[in-house]
Parts: structure tokens; sequence; C-alpha cells
């Protein structure tokens, strides 16, 4: 399967500090995308990283992309009590659709 | 802008009941359309997705089956649901070029009891 992995599955931190998850997957990809979801909802577009970057910021996001190792990691600085949400990598391998894995849950304590 | 909608928000439906969620998109022509499920605490999994109308690809076999009767509309059924068809039903679209960036609508809760 090509689904991403992410880790950990969980994560509890202070407000104000980072939060880093971290997504490994299986076969060569043309893109990756973060997505958030908030309790009970959709999924939002966070960011989408090329194959052949190798880091992208938006805001307070900063992705990461190794193709070695088919991993990516996913920092929010000076996380916020609204960032509490499950986040969720995503792999295109060129055909329809995208393969999400199983989501990072994060609890930011204010 | 293009806004997606999905309905009802939430179902609660006995065992052995049709299925009917609708999922429609405005704002945009010739989106790819996609039907995904999502068990408690876990990741997504892809259902069906659609490139065009009456064009329905299936990703696992299950008790489920897709419609997409207009350019803009994509049908999630069932005749007769199970229990293990509980979950929370997300309906996306994209543009079909090379981003795959993809929107989601707000999402079905389902329960099958």
């Amino acid at each position: 399967s090509q689904q991403g992995e992410e880790d950990p599955q969980a994560l509890s931190i202070q407000e104000g500090e980072n939060a880093t998850m971290n997504c490994s997957y299986k076969t060569s990809i043309n893109n990756l995308q973060w997505y958030r979801q908030n309790s009970g909802r959709g999924l939002v577009h966070l960011i989408l990283i090329r194959s052949n970057e190798r880091e992208k910021h938006s805001g307070r996001l900063r992705v990461t992309l190794d193709t070695s190792k088919k991993s990516s990691s996913l920092l929010i600085t000076a996380s916020r009590a609204a960032d509490t949400a499950s986040y969720f990598c995503a792999t295109d391998a060129g055909a329809n659709n995208l393969f999400f894995g199983t989501g990072t849950r994060l609890t930011v304590i204010p | 802008s293009q806004t997606i909608h999905q309905w009802p928000a939430t179902l609660v439906q006995p065992v052995g009941s049709p299925l009917s969620l609708e999922c429609t998109v405005e704002g945009t022509s010739n989106p790819n359309l996609y039907w995904y499920r999502q068990a408690a605490g876990r990741g997504l999994q892809l259902l069906f997705y659609s490139v065009g109308i009456g064009q329905i690809s299936s990703e696992v076999p299950q008790n489920l089956s897709a419609s997409r009767p207009q350019d803009r509309q994509f049908i999630l059924s069932s005749k007769k649901l199970l229990l293990s068809d509980s979950g929370f039903y997300l309906c996306a679209w994209d543009t079909g070029t090379a981003s795959y960036e993809q929107y989601f609508g707000p999402g079905t809760r389902l329960t099958v009891t």
C-alpha cells in the first residue's frame, strides 16, 4: 500500500511550543500534501510540496521532504490552542487519487 | 468561489435500510469527485472517484455504490446498510490538474443501528 503513516499518532504540547509531525510513505511520489481536520469536520488543505522540493514554508508551517528516505515532516511553530486538530499527510503518485495517512492528533494546551 | 455541500450532516439508519448521501459542488466545471470514509480516529479510505458524468471507479469492494448523474453532483448509495457501514463520509473534489489539491465537504456522520 502507498498509504502514508504519521508519527506520532498523538501529540500534546503547551501553547507557544513547536509541534513536529512526521509522515513516511512507501512508493515514489509526484507530491505530498498536508491536511488538517478539526473534530467532526472536513479536511482542509494546508500545504503541498513537490518531489523536487526539499522544504516549503507557509506562515507558521514548515514542511520538509526527503524522497530518499520517503519521509516528510510538518512543523508548526509557536503553536496556538486553535491548532488543536488532526493532521494528515497525503501522497500523490500520479493516479487520480491521493493516499492519506492515518493522522496525528495534536492537542495544544492553553 | 467554489463551494462543496454535503447532506445530511448526520444520519441514523437501521441495518438493512437504504442510504443516499448527496454531494454537490458549485463554482467549478468538470471536477474530479471523490467519496471517502473515515472510521473513528482513523485515516481516510477512498471509496469511489469520478472523472466525469457517469464515470465511476471503485477502490474497494463493498456494500456501497456511487453515481454521478450531473457534472457537479455525486451520490453515494446503498440498498441495504450493514453495521460496518457506520462512519464519517466525506466528499471531495479537485480540478483534475496536476496539483491534486482536494477540497472537502463538511462530511456526513452515519450511524447504522
